[in-house]
């Protein structure tokens, strides 16, 4: 059972606008989640983080939105450039769970010039 | 460089061999990680270490998957008997102990290809 969803696969926004992305999740015991990116053969690498007490976490273009209620957060770039062209990682862990991940499949994001 | 460092990058075996995979953390990092990551797919926690202790291990390492950090150090992921379904992106991530918010730092992950 997938407990961390990215319902889509891809996504392409012009260079300029806002990308939004997004992630699922069943686990109520998650109170931890992060964004991961990924570029080709490289390791992922790590974005933004938010914790459950809060909704809210921003780190320059990096913003990521957490609704509890409906387990589901998401990740907006504004502006979007072209580097931001990579494979985005949805992540979610728990105290006591040694912080291991648990990752969704992935979006792949497309900046297009 | 102070990253995680994963070596080798790219292995190619034939089935039935045995293959051997290091991982050398951030120096500080308590904690290391083994992950897998198949095609299409996000990564899959495999194994843990809290300095040389093996803490947890998921029911994806079969039996035939064997995981050390001697020292506390770098760790080793030796899969033996490889099958064709091993082939997949092996990632090492390390992290500190601090507590809840510590992020997991990846290295490149090695690649292995069973022919």
């Amino acid at each position: 059972d997938q407990q961390v969803k990215q319902n889509s696969p891809s996504l392409s926004v012009q260079e300029g606008r806002i990308s939004i992305l997004n992630c699922d999740y069943t686990n109520s015991m998650f109170d931890y989640f992060l964004w991961y990116k990924k570029y080709p053969a490289e390791g992922p690498t790590f974005l933004i983080s938010i914790s459950s007490i809060k909704d809210k976490n921003e780190d320059g273009r990096f913003t990521v939105f957490l609704n509890k209620s409906a387990k589901h957060l998401s990740l907006h770039i504004v502006p979007s450039q072209p580097g931001d062209s990579a494979v985005y990682f949805c992540a979610a862990d728990y105290w006591g769970s040694a912080r291991q991940l648990t990752f969704g499949s992935g979006t792949q994001l497309t900046v297009l010039p | 460089d102070t990253g995680v460092s994963q070596n080798p990058r790219h292995k190619i075996t034939k089935r039935g061999q045995n293959v051997t995979f290091r991982c050398d953390p951030i120096s500080e990092h308590n904690r290391l990680y083994w992950y897998r990551q198949t095609l299409g797919q996000g990564p899959e926690f495999l194994t843990y270490f809290q300095n040389e202790a093996q803490l947890e291990k998921s029911r994806l390492l079969s039996d035939r998957f064997s995981a050390e950090r001697p020292k506390g150090s770098f760790s080793t992921l030796e899969i033996q008997r490889t099958e064709q379904g091993d082939s997949a992106m092996y990632l090492c991530a390390s992290s500190s102990i601090l507590g809840p918010g510590t992020e997991a730092f990846f290295g490149q992950g090695t690649r292995l290809t069973v022919v």
